[in-house]
Parts: C-alpha cells; structure tokens; sequence
C-alpha cells in the first residue's frame, strides 16, 4: 500500500522550459512534505520543503505547491537546466514516520 | 560543519558473512534513519533511531538485520548472514528534529555487494 505515489517513472523537459514534478499521497495525517534531488551513487540532497499549513513555498528555481484537499503536492523547477537532471524523490512526514515515493527521473533535454 | 558520514562507501561481502555499516549524523543532529535502495527502485524506509532508542523499525527484515546508535559513537546498520538480496544501496539520514517538521540530511550511501 504505497501512501506517497510519484506517478511518472521519468519526465523530459527542453531546456529553459518548465518542469514539474508530481506527488500523491493518501495519509491525511501527513504535515511535512520535501522533496529530494539524487544524482546516481551520490546521497540524496534536499531541495525543499513545505508544511501542511501552506500552499506555496519557494526558493529560487524551486516552487512546491501543496494542495492539501486533492492530496497532492507539486515540485515546479523554472527555469530548468541541464544539471536538473537527476531523480526526485518527494517524502511525506507525520509525527514519527516518513514515506518517501518512488522517485521520478527528469531529464532536461539540450 | 561536515554532512552525514558514511563508510565504507563500497563493501563486498560473501554469502553469509556480516556487514556493518556506519553512520555519522551532522552535528548537533540525535535523529538517524536508515534506507535502503535497490537497483531500480526508489527508497524504502528501515528504522528510526533516536540516541539509544530505537523509535520506528517497521522497515526492517525480521531476522539478520538489526540497528544501534550508541551515546557514543556512530550508528550502525548490522546485516548478519548476508545473501545475495541483500545488495543495495544503504542511506543514512539525520536530522535535529523528529520527521514532522525536521529535513533529513542524508550521507552519501554505503554500496553492498554480496557475491
């Protein structure tokens, strides 16, 4: 029973265009949600956060939306660059667990 | 102020030896999690740790795997008896706060091949 989906195993995107990632979950409880950036055999980096008692938070290139009553939140990476290409990994948190999803695979196309 | 340690980065078992892998969280940080990665596959939670407590090992296997973060000292991920499904990729996070509200600093991952 998968509580954090990422529905698209990889995404392509132009350079210099939009990016944007997806995440569903179902656990109502969760409150703290992140995204993650990993490049192969490397750790998986932080990139943001957001909690349950926003919409939005931004930082640089980086927005992610929340939409608490669909369930859903959104990684948007504007504009995107070729060393955007990496997989991201959204994670939900609550009290003493936290879900990660599967991850999606962005390439930025030259 | 160094990030998450974690050694070795490669460790080639045999079937049925032991790894023992370690994990330094960032300073200041008494939360630590521990993930697995297969080929192909996105990360599957292990175990929470808290100073000397195990808080959260509903990811763990039942048998051969346990986990430990002393006052002390790193903390350790110990596979006993190791078979070939154990190869993965193994992170270690941490954190100054519990999961809800606290980002996790992950390390960079101990490979494990088990021949």
């Amino acid at each position: 029973d998968q509580q954090v989906k990422q529905n698209s195993p990889s995404l392509s995107v132009q350079e210099g265009r939009i990016s944007i990632l997806n995440c569903d979950y179902t656990n109502s409880m969760f409150d703290y949600f992140l995204w993650y950036k990993k490049y192969p055999a490397e750790g998986p980096t932080f990139l943001i956060s957001i909690s349950s008692i926003k919409d939005k938070n931004e930082d640089g290139r980086f927005t992610v939306f929340l939409n608490k009553s669909a369930k859903h939140l959104s990684l948007h990476i504007v504009p995107s660059q070729p060393g955007d290409s990496a997989v991201y990994f959204c994670a939900a948190s609550a009290l003493d667990k936290i879900i990660f999803g599967k991850g999606t695979r962005l390439h930025i196309l030259p | 102020n160094a990030g998450v340690m974690q050694n070795p980065r490669h460790l080639v078992r045999r079937r049925g030896q032991e790894a023992r892998l370690r994990c330094s969280p960032m300073k200041g940080h008494s939360h630590v999690y521990w993930y697995r990665q297969l080929p192909e596959e996105g990360l599957k939670f292990m175990v929470y740790l808290q100073k000397e407590n195990i808080i959260d090992e509903s990811g763990m296997p039942k048998e051969r795997f346990s986990a430990e973060f002393p006052k002390e000292g790193p903390s350790i991920l110990r596979i006993q008896q190791v078979v070939r499904g154990d190869s993965a990729a193994y992170f270690c996070a941490s954190s100054h706060r519990g999961p809800s509200g606290g980002t996790q600093y992950f390390g960079p991952g101990t490979r494990l091949t088990v021949l």
